[in-house]
């Protein structure tokens, strides 16, 4: 298991583009969440896909949208891209019935906004 | 609003000496708490969580639910502890578990 998987790994893009980053979750996981890491803050949580809906968001802006497919796979969309929106974005898979468990996080996208 | 709080963004210590991670959380429930670690060029992992009361690579972290702590400790430092470590606090919300971290700490180890 080759655990959480994200492409791609880096990605340019200029303001006003839009992007769409994906995620694969460790086999066996059914739940995916998204993070933004700016330079040097911590994880700020964008929201959390499952059964294909959007369970919960964290405060961000309706330009962050997000799918997850039948096997549980997961594409982040930004529209409009701000120079903010450089960041990290980590994907993250764990089982919905065990909330309280660990979440196993990806590699990360690093996007740059020029 | 949940919070958490690592007051120390970068803290350098020489290897065999004590470390100690600061960690303070703000919610009034009962809270989950943990520690993630990230090591260079890796990904964000788990270190420890406190329900479980494990000590992992010799580190280890006992809940203060009075001061609203959750410090990670280790005895002895050593050279391959040099890492980002981040403190993340998970409360129920809506049936669902919201996860919050902090900015993270850099712990850099000197030989």
């Amino acid at each position: 298991d080759a655990g959480v998987t994200q492409s791609p790994t880096h990605l340019i893009k200029t303001r006003g583009q839009q992007v769409t980053l994906r995620c694969s979750p460790k086999s066996g996981h059914d739940t995916v969440s998204w993070y933004q890491q700016a330079l040097g803050q911590g994880p700020q949580f964008i929201f959390q896909y499952y059964e294909e809906e959007e369970r919960q968001r964290g405060n961000f802006p309706d330009r962050f949208s997000g799918h997850q497919f039948p096997n549980y796979s997961s594409e982040l969309n930004v529209n409009a891209l701000l120079l903010g929106d450089s960041a990290l974005y980590l994907c993250a898979s764990s089982l919905w019935t065990e909330q309280q468990e660990t979440q196993y996080f990806g590699p990360g996208t690093r996007l740059l906004v020029l | 609003a949940q919070r958490v709080t690592q007051p120390e963004k970068l803290l350098s210590v020489f290897k065999g000496a004590p470390v100690e991670l600061k960690c303070n959380y703000s919610y009034s429930g009962s809270p989950e708490l943990f520690w993630y670690v990230q090591y260079s060029r890796q990904r964000l992992q788990l270190l420890l969580r406190h329900i479980s009361r494990e000590s992992i690579k010799g580190f280890t972290a006992d809940l203060n639910k009075g001061e609203t702590s959750f410090h990670l400790k280790k005895p002895f430092a050593q050279e391959e502890d040099s890492a980002m470590y981040y403190c993340a606090l998970s409360v129920p919300l809506g049936g669902y578990q919201k996860v919050t971290f902090g900015i993270g700490t850099k712990l850099q180890v000197i030989p």
